[in-house]
């Protein structure tokens, strides 16, 4: 079983639709990052949370440490949002990142 | 540099040949780090430097793959004899330091094929 799932897989919706995607771990961590990947291999960094909520623009990240447990959500999404979703951890103790299997979400208009 | 650069962007080889991917981190980062990514996976840790040193190596798959960092800015990730199971996207990352409150900036990736 991978330290990080992601869920789901795959997500297709109409522009203007509220997305969610989930992020699970199984290992104590430090900080968990949420990434965007576009086509062509470029990462993007868009959170790094440890506790709590962050929003930026259309986007929010927020984790439950205690349930092990982050989400991101996209409000009145856009088809420029399509992109793979990456949920990565930092291991307590270590300096490197776990990464899920990603997120492919495409936003049709 | 703005920002982490990696070369070449594509690279296309022959199974049992050598190859050398380049990473220049952002000038003044200190934690330099080496990922894999195979197609429909996420990245995989491949080793980790804070300055000239390999702080951690343990992703390292087997003995065919070094990586250097001899001045403790541009890194190069070696592979010898190269295996078709070898492609993937190897992407670097470079950060301001070994806290976890830095960020990390990645590179574009190089796109490695071994035909």
């Amino acid at each position: 079983k991978n330290e990080v799932e992601q869920s789901p897989q795959n997500l297709t919706a109409q522009e203007g639709e509220f997305i969610t995607i989930n992020c699970s771990y199984s290992v104590g961590i430090s900080a968990l990052h949420w990434l965007q990947q576009h086509p062509g291999g470029g990462i993007v960094s868009l959170f790094m949370l440890s506790s709590g909520k962050k929003k930026h623009g259309r986007l929010i990240a927020t984790i439950n440490i205690q349930e092990k447990h982050s989400s991101l959500h996209i409000t009145a999404s856009h088809p420029r949002d399509s992109a793979v979703y990456i949920c990565a951890v930092i291991i307590q103790g270590a300096q490197k990142l776990v990464f899920g299997q990603g997120t492919r979400l495409t936003i049709n208009p | 540099g703005a920002g982490v650069s990696q070369t070449p962007s594509n690279k296309v080889t022959e199974k049992g040949k050598y190859v050398e991917l380049r990473c220049d981190p952002i000038s003044g980062h200190t934690a330099l780090y080496w990922y894999r990514q195979s197609l429909g996976q996420g990245p995989e840790f491949l080793i980790y430097f804070q300055g000239t040193g390999a702080a951690d190596d343990s992703g390292l798959p087997n003995d065919r793959f070094f990586a250097v960092r001899p001045e403790g800015s541009v890194s190069t990730l070696k592979i010898q004899r190269t295996e078709r199971g070898d492609s993937a996207v190897y992407l670097c990352a470079s950060s301001p330091g070994p806290y976890v409150n830095y960020g990390y900036t990645f590179g574009s990736g190089t796109r490695l094929t071994v035909v």
